[in-house]
């Protein structure tokens, strides 16, 4: 099945620092997800990205599908941006199975 | 409007026990999803149903797990008997259709002693 591997495994910035994440996932994808766990456990759904680029407030998120990754953006970050970064890919079977990648741990620092 | 809804939110319970993990899916979304997060394996999907129907329990660990969903509202995980390593984060996660966006509940931490 398809792999997904994240990096960096952790991450830590200053308040107001800029800062890309990345996901590489090793087949083709028909859905490839951002999601941020945030310090209480909760998993929020940031973007539904198989391909191209969207952008909601501070984040944004790029992938290029034909070469097989995706970016995630955090501009100006906040102490509340702090949590684990998942990204989460389908591949080509296009049922909704997504596996998750090991995750980005931020922390963003006052 | 409401999101996914898990109950209980934590359960402790002795080892051998049945446990009963519940998820109301949000309203209108065709597809149900649980998966199952802990430090060594991080997030595993266990199984989900489209229109209530499973259509892959490939994911599910052991007999011991069984899962159902007898209409659009409501699905069950069951774990009989359980064991220690059953100790997990068990989330619900829900979409309109099999391939967009997922939205998690707030998950069940579950401990067997």
């Amino acid at each position: 099945g398809i792999q997904v591997e994240q990096s960096p495994p952790d991450l830590i910035l200053q308040e107001g620092a800029n800062s890309t994440l990345r996901c590489n996932f090793s087949d083709s994808v028909n859905n490839l997800q951002w999601f941020h766990q945030n310090p209480w456990g909760q998993l929020i759904n940031l973007f539904y990205i198989p391909s191209g680029t969207k952008q909601n407030g501070r984040l944004s998120a790029t992938t290029v599908a034909t070469e097989r990754y995706s970016l995630l953006y955090i501009s100006s970050s906040q102490t509340t941006d702090s949590g684990v970064y998942f990204c989460a890919a389908d591949g080509s079977s296009n049922t909704g199975k997504l596996i998750f990648g090991q995750g980005t741990t931020l922390q963003v620092k006052p | 409007d409401a999101g996914v809804i898990q109950s209980p939110r934590h359960e402790v319970t002795e080892m051998g026990q049945e446990v009963t993990l519940r998820c109301k899916p949000i309203s209108g979304h065709n597809s149900l999803f649980w998966y199952r997060q802990t430090m060594m394996r991080g997030l595993e999907l266990l199984i989900y149903f489209n229109n209530n129907v499973p259509i892959d329990d490939s994911g599910m660990p052991e007999d011991r797990f069984s899962a159902k969903m007898p209409n659009a509202s409501f699905s069950t995980l069951k774990i009989q008997p359980s064991e220690p390593r059953d100790s997990a984060v068990y989330f619900c996660a829900s979409s309109r259709a099999a391939n967009q966006p997922q939205h998690f509940g707030d998950g069940t931490r579950l401990s067997i002693l």
